[in-house]
């Protein structure tokens, strides 16, 4: 089974506006660590955003946001005010336990911010 | 922050010959390292768990003799892609635990392209 799932494969919005992008995932083990990842056209694997699942308030960090709704096991992304250079891959991954090893990531979408 | 490099972060051969790509954390020691491969337009999928001082852990159906895991001191591991062949053409990310929780760090990729 899926362990972590990404809906959309890929997503437009207009500049300045926001987007959500979906994550729903899948485990049994108390302890798990949510992240998102940006990875532009050059490769590289750009840490975003990370929420514990301890973490009692949704994680921010500047225009990104992770709406965490643990009884649905999801962890949208939402990025407030896009920008042209936001176009990129973006992948929810998780950790399961949050102090272990395990580290496994969705299949990713490809967001496509229009001018 | 933390750095995590790779290097070299392209590299052509010949079918046939071994390839070894460093991972290196610059400012923090890392007791482990992973190792990905992304195919184009695909996620990331874990290889191998490289632990300092011991041997790696291999993901089901990664060929062991075929990629090498060298794990040899607190900053370096290496992967050694040997008698390579065209369908071994991907691109290779590794990454690095931080010592805080959430703390994952990715170096810049390797595309590899055998001929």
């Amino acid at each position: 089974a899926q362990k972590i799932t990404q809906t959309q494969p890929g997503m437009f919005v207009q500049e300045k506006e926001a987007v959500t992008l979906d994550c729903t995932y899948d485990t049994s083990d108390p302890s798990y660590g949510l992240f998102w990842y940006k990875q532009p056209s050059s490769g590289e694997m750009i840490f975003l955003i990370y929420q514990g699942s301890y973490d009692q308030q949704n994680a921010t960090e500047g225009r990104y946001s992770l709406n965490f709704q643990k009884a649905r096991k999801s962890a949208n992304l939402v990025i407030s005010a896009s920008q042209l250079g936001d176009s990129a891959m973006y992948f929810c991954a998780m950790r399961e336990p949050d102090y272990g090893q395990n580290f496994v990531f969705g299949p990713g979408t490809r967001l496509s911010v229009l001018p | 922050g933390a750095v995590v490099s790779q290097h070299p972060s392209w590299v052509i051969c010949k079918s046939g010959t071994s390839v070894k790509i460093e991972c290196r954390s610059l400012d923090f020691q890392a007791t482990t390292m992973f190792w990905y491969r992304q195919f184009p337009k695909q996620s990331l999928m874990l290889m191998a768990t490289s632990n300092e001082g011991s041997k790696a852990t291999y993901e089901q159906g990664v060929e062991k003799d075929k990629f090498l895991i060298n794990h040899a001191s607190l900053t370096l591991s290496t992967l050694t892609v040997t008698s390579a062949h065209p369908e071994d053409s991907s691109f290779y990310i590794c990454s690095a635990s931080g010592q805080y929780p959430g703390e994952l760090f990715f170096g810049e990729g390797s595309r590899l392209t055998v001929l």
